[in-house]
């Protein structure tokens, strides 16, 4: 089984749309949570970390459960910008490593 | 603030030669810095994880004799590809942790990659 699993899309949707993205994980123990961006032949770059208590940056929610093990990510009000690759990534046993999903390829259409 | 660089950018080299890809972090101490290698449109996979003067953990299914580790400072970090074969051919992508200033503790701050080709 995969530490970090993501649907890869791709989501297609028009500009001003809401959408979520979800991303499960496998290890209980998983302490750290981020979302990374990572834009076409470039770096991935940090988007949010993702807190116990959820937590907001101005059009993105970032968001964790526990019980399911699984962390999301939702974008209001889409703009082109916005259309990228969206990267989960959870530490692992150790908290030491940290472990990628495969991504989601998001496209906002005018 | 916190800039990786990686050196080179793209490399292309003969099968069976060996090539070294630099890591550093330029404006603050990078106490781990991991490795990762990227296949076109698939995520990155952690290769290994290394802490300033000790060994590199490797994940399971990582050579550790043929991707070489080396992070002898605090702001370098070196990997090496010994006897390179044209299944090596990837992007590699190294990222540094450290305590940055007003950064969330265990951000990691990715280089921009190097392009290895092996013909």
């Amino acid at each position: 089984r995969k530490e970090v699993e993501q649907d890869p899309g791709p989501f297609n949707v028009p500009e001003g749309a809401t959408v979520a993205f979800n991303c499960t994980y496998s290890n209980s123990a998983s302490q750290s949570f981020f979302w990374y961006r990572q834009d076409c032949r470039k770096e991935p770059k940090l988007l949010m970390s993702v807190y116990s208590s959820g937590n907001e940056d101005g059009r993105f929610t970032a968001q964790l459960n526990r019980a399911s093990q699984y962390i999301s990510l939702l974008i209001r009000d889409s703009k082109l910008s916005d259309s990228a690759t969206y990267l989960c990534v959870v530490n692992g046993f150790t908290g030491n490593q940290f472990y990628f999903g495969t991504g989601t390829s998001l496209t906002v259409i005018p | 603030g916190a800039v990786v660089s990686q050196h080179p950018s793209r490399v292309i080299c003969k099968s069976g030669t060996s090539v070294k890809i630099e890591c550093r972090s330029l404006d603050f101490q990078a106490t781990t810095m991991f490795w990762y290698r990227q296949f076109p449109k698939k995520s990155l996979m952690l290769m290994a994880t290394s802490n300033e003067g000790s060994k590199a953990t490797y994940e399971q299914g990582v050579e550790k004799d043929k991707f070489l580790i080396n992070h002898a400072s605090l702001t370098l970090s070196t990997l090496t590809v010994t006897s390179a074969h044209p299944e090596d051919s990837s992007f590699y992508i190294c990222s540094a942790r450290g305590g940055v200033a007003g950064r969330p503790y265990n951000e990691q701050f990715f280089g921009p990659g190097t392009r290895l080709t092996v013909l």
